[in-house]
Parts: C-alpha cells; structure tokens; sequence
C-alpha cells in the first residue's frame, strides 16, 4: 500500500501566487486531515474532512481552502501565497471509529513563499 | 475543549526508562489518548494508544488513572534513536473529529 501520498514534495512560490497541495490516499479511511509546520514549531491543523463532500475548519484556515469530492483526494489550495505560509504541509488520514485509530501521514510538503 | 499540557523539554541518558506525563483534564468521555513520534522532516509516527488503565507495546507502555485526565507514557530504556518529539493527542471536539496537536515534548537521549 501507498498510503498517504503527497505531491510536490518540494515549491517555491512568488508572493501572491495560488497552487495546489495533492493528498491522496488508498486506505478507505473516513477522515483527513492538514498540518501545517512551521521551522521549530508543533503541528498546526489548517482544515478536516470527515468524509465526501464534509469539510471544518482547523486552527489556522485562514488563506487556505479545501475539498474533498471523493474519499481518497484531500487537496489543500492555497490563495494568494504570502511569506507567512512559507511552512512544512502535512496530510494525514485516520481510519476506525470516530474516537480511535491512528493517523497514518504523508511524507510532507515543504512549500517556500518569496 | 481538551486542550493537552505536555513538558517542553526532558532529557535522559541510554539505558534508562523515560515516562513523559499529558494532562488533558476536560478529555471528552469517548475519546482515546494517542501518542506520537516526530523526527526532523518527518511527520508524526503513531506509537501508542490507550482508553484506560495500561496499555503496552513492543515499543511502549501507556498509563492512563481512572479519571482520565491525564496519560504517562512510558519508554523502556531508550537509545540515541529515541531523541524525537513527542505528542500527545486527543480530539479537540465532542464529536472526536478535531485533531488538534499540543506543542509536544522534546526528549533528548544522550551516550
């Protein structure tokens, strides 16, 4: 199994520039997820999908959007990039009940906002 | 909310067992405890899981009291290869869906 994949490992972005973080995974799970890291620092959840079509807000949603047509894709877009989102992107995806399971991540996204 | 209070920092030497404590005091009645591992450019690795009482692993133990409002989590006489982060986790929402991570434990293993 693939697990949870990401794509590109590796961006550099103009200030005020869009892309798109890929996330896609092969384990039928429910729930995904995305983390933001900045250098030093803890994880920071961006935004959450429990399932097709069902998106929430994290802690930091704000420049961010996301949706999930299908359970495998979780893209992360990102609008008018500036300095400040200039971090470490990590999907993640969980299986099981509600309450239980662990969460399996991708290998991250490391993005650089000039 | 059950916002987790972990110790910023520990540090051991190799040999010895390492119990790193999470206090989560408003944990919703259904919710799991989980702990992970983080190394440098990498994401967060599961290490283990518990409810209630004591769980064990190959690689750890996890102790959790009755109330539930806090867990310790327990490593067995760590090498250099233990140096990492370490989260605890536990949903940030009644419903369990808000995975919101705290800023973790950094252990520091030395020879």
């Amino acid at each position: 199994n693939a697990g949870v994949t990401q794509t590109p490992k590796f961006r550099i972005l103009k200030i005020g520039q869009s892309m798109t973080l890929q996330c896609t995974q092969d384990m039928n799970h429910n729930y995904m997820y995305w983390y933001r890291q900045d250098p030093g620092m803890g994880l920071k959840l961006i935004y959450y999908s429990v399932g097709a079509g069902i998106t929430d807000k994290g802690e930091v949603p704000n420049g961010y959007n996301v949706s999930r047509s299908t359970t495998e894709d979780f893209p992360l877009r990102l609008e008018l990039a500036a300095p400040s989102q200039t971090s470490v992107y990590f999907c993640a995806s969980r299986g099981g009940q509600v309450n239980t399971g662990e969460l399996f991540f991708g290998e991250g996204s490391r993005l650089t906002v000039l | 909310l059950a916002k987790t209070t972990q110790p910023i920092s520990m540090d051991s030497y190799e040999g010895q067992e390492v119990n790193i404590t999470c206090s989560h005091n408003n944990i919703a009645t259904n919710d799991y405890i989980t702990w992970y591992q983080q190394f440098p450019s990498q994401g967060p690795r599961f290490i283990i899981q518990g409810y209630k009482t004591k769980v064990t692993n190959e690689v750890a133990s996890l102790f959790i009291p009755a109330d539930r409002k806090s867990s310790t989590l327990s490593l067995p006489r760590v090498s250099l290869s233990d140096t990492a982060v370490y989260y605890c986790l536990v949903a940030q929402n009644q419903a369990g869906t808000a995975l919101i991570f705290g800023k973790g434990t950094t252990l520091s293993v030395s020879s």
